[in-house]
């Protein structure tokens, strides 16, 4: 597997708290992504990168937002926690912007009450 | 907005027999992308369709891109309990290269042994 790791694993918060989750990878990619995955949705892409300091919303980028100040490190933060942030979250990695494959991390599990 | 629909949601077959998973967009694709997730994982890469009407084979599974490139499916011959998991097709996100995907909502796959 790709080297990328997603912390915290879990995590569980309550509304209206600031959450950062972070993902770290040792493979020098410049293209970094974060997915939320929801049953009924698949995955949908809440924000990426394409090199450091260059990051750009995706499909349900609202309520997030995002910082990449390293190339190995691209953090997901959610200013206000909402329980429709009830998530999983997985960042993913690829190494051009030709369609190559994503990688994904193991995910963090995020539960707002 | 630009739609990915994937068919069925769910699917539970007996080991050894066939299954499909079908994969429709409402734009012309330049190509698409297939991952599967295992219950509890992260998806992983399994293989990318880029020539219209093109045919890619693993094992016993059989990847085809449609003539139009607006649809494409995946085909397990004689399904195993190792084929247990969610596959998802992911096309190209948008028209520029930044090697974001659309996810499709996923079909399932339950294999009875």
């Amino acid at each position: 597997d790709a080297g990328i790791t997603q912390s915290p694993r879990h995590k569980v918060t309550e509304t209206g708290t600031p959450v950062t989750l972070r993902c770290h990878q040792t493979e020098n990619h410049r293209y970094m992504y974060w997915y939320r995955q929801d049953p009924g949705h698949g995955l949908r892409l809440i924000h990426y990168s394409y090199g450091v300091k260059d990051t750009d919303k995706g499909e349900v980028s609202d309520g997030y937002s995002v910082s990449r100040s390293k190339t190995e490190d691209f953090l997901l933060t959610l200013e206000s926690a909402t329980s429709s942030q009830t998530s999983v979250y997985f960042c993913a990695i690829s190494r051009t912007d030709d369609n190559s494959p994503l990688h994904f991390g193991n995910g963090t599990r995020l539960t707002v009450t | 907005g630009q739609q990915v629909m994937q068919i069925p949601q769910y699917q539970h077959v007996q080991e050894g027999e066939d299954f499909t998973t079908y994969c429709n967009s409402s734009t012309t694709l330049s190509n698409i992308q297939w991952y599967k997730q295992r219950p509890g994982g992260h998806p992983v890469f399994l293989i990318q369709l880029v020539k219209s009407g093109e045919v890619k084979k693993q094992k016993r599974l059989t990847f085809q891109f449609g003539e139009a490139k607006k649809n494409s499916s995946l085909h397990i011959t004689a399904t195993q309990t190792t084929d247990v998991g969610t596959y998802f097709c992911a096309p190209p996100w948008g028209s520029s290269n930044t090697g974001k995907l659309i996810f499709g909502q996923g079909t399932t796959l339950q294999v009875k042994p």
